[in-house]
């Protein structure tokens, strides 16, 4: 079975600082990570993804993220937050094999809020 | 949120009743899901369909039905038999181009079911 881990229900960062939104995983195989941003009332937004290869990954609107194999992390970073940036982040991931509908495991959720 | 349609936003109903939440894509998408999103509880899946005229139960598919007769429709409807359906319902569609398993899930902007 896959499973998702978000530790932190929330998290306070100031503008201009260095954010990260921490994300453990567990799958038989080898992971697909992928972060999701949700505003009030609306649906998931993608930001980034990781397959396989560099371990780096950039997404959008600055964000990116670093997958860990031996940690079995893939925590969410940004160099310089925007108050913009407060919203509701989902780490999800799914095994890397085919069949099983491509189904996602969702993390609960954190919450980030930016503060001037 | 783009290329995927969910109504209504809001939605009220009476115990006992049935009713069903629509979601529709024109991004030409193979697969199609369910989500249920409740307070500090991530995404579950409901249901999901791969192909036309087939669906899979997900993780909490008591009290849920859907169908799939359309590539760009798969309506969900919520039965009495649901024992607490209030929540905020999320459907979400991935391309089945190969390699599928890379792809991201796109999603509509959800309704809000509220039981009175």
């Amino acid at each position: 079975a896959q499973s998702v881990a978000q530790p932190e229900d929330q998290v306070n960062v100031a503008e201009g600082n260095p954010l990260t939104v921490k994300c453990t995983y567990s799958v038989s195989g080898n992971p697909y990570l992928f972060w999701y941003v949700q505003y009030p009332n609306r649906g998931l937004q993608f930001l980034l993804k990781y397959i396989t290869g560099d371990n780096l990954v950039k997404g959008s609107y600055g964000f990116e993220a670093e997958f860990n194999k031996s940690q079995t992390s893939f925590h969410l970073k940004k160099p310089s937050a925007l108050v913009s940036d407060s919203a509701l982040y989902f780490c999800a991931v799914r095994e890397g094999f085919t069949g099983g509908g491509n189904k996602l495991t969702f993390g609960t959720g954190t919450q980030l809020k930016v503060e001037l | 949120d783009g290329g995927i349609t969910q109504s209504p936003k809001y939605l009220f109903r009476k115990e006992g009743q049935n009713v069903t939440l629509s979601c529709e894509q024109n991004l030409n998408h193979d697969a199609m899901y369910w989500y249920r999103q409740d307070p500090g509880q991530g995404l579950r899946l409901i249901y999901y369909s791969q192909i036309v005229n087939d669906f899979q139960k997900g993780d909490i598919a008591e009290g849920y039905s859907v169908s799939r007769e359309k590539k760009e429709s798969f309506p969900l409807t919520v039965t009495s038999a649901q024992k607490n359906p209030t929540a905020f319902y999320l459907c979400a569609s991935r391309t089945g181009r190969s390699p599928s398993s890379y792809n991201e899930q796109f999603f509509g902007p959800g309704t809000r079911l509220t039981v009175l």
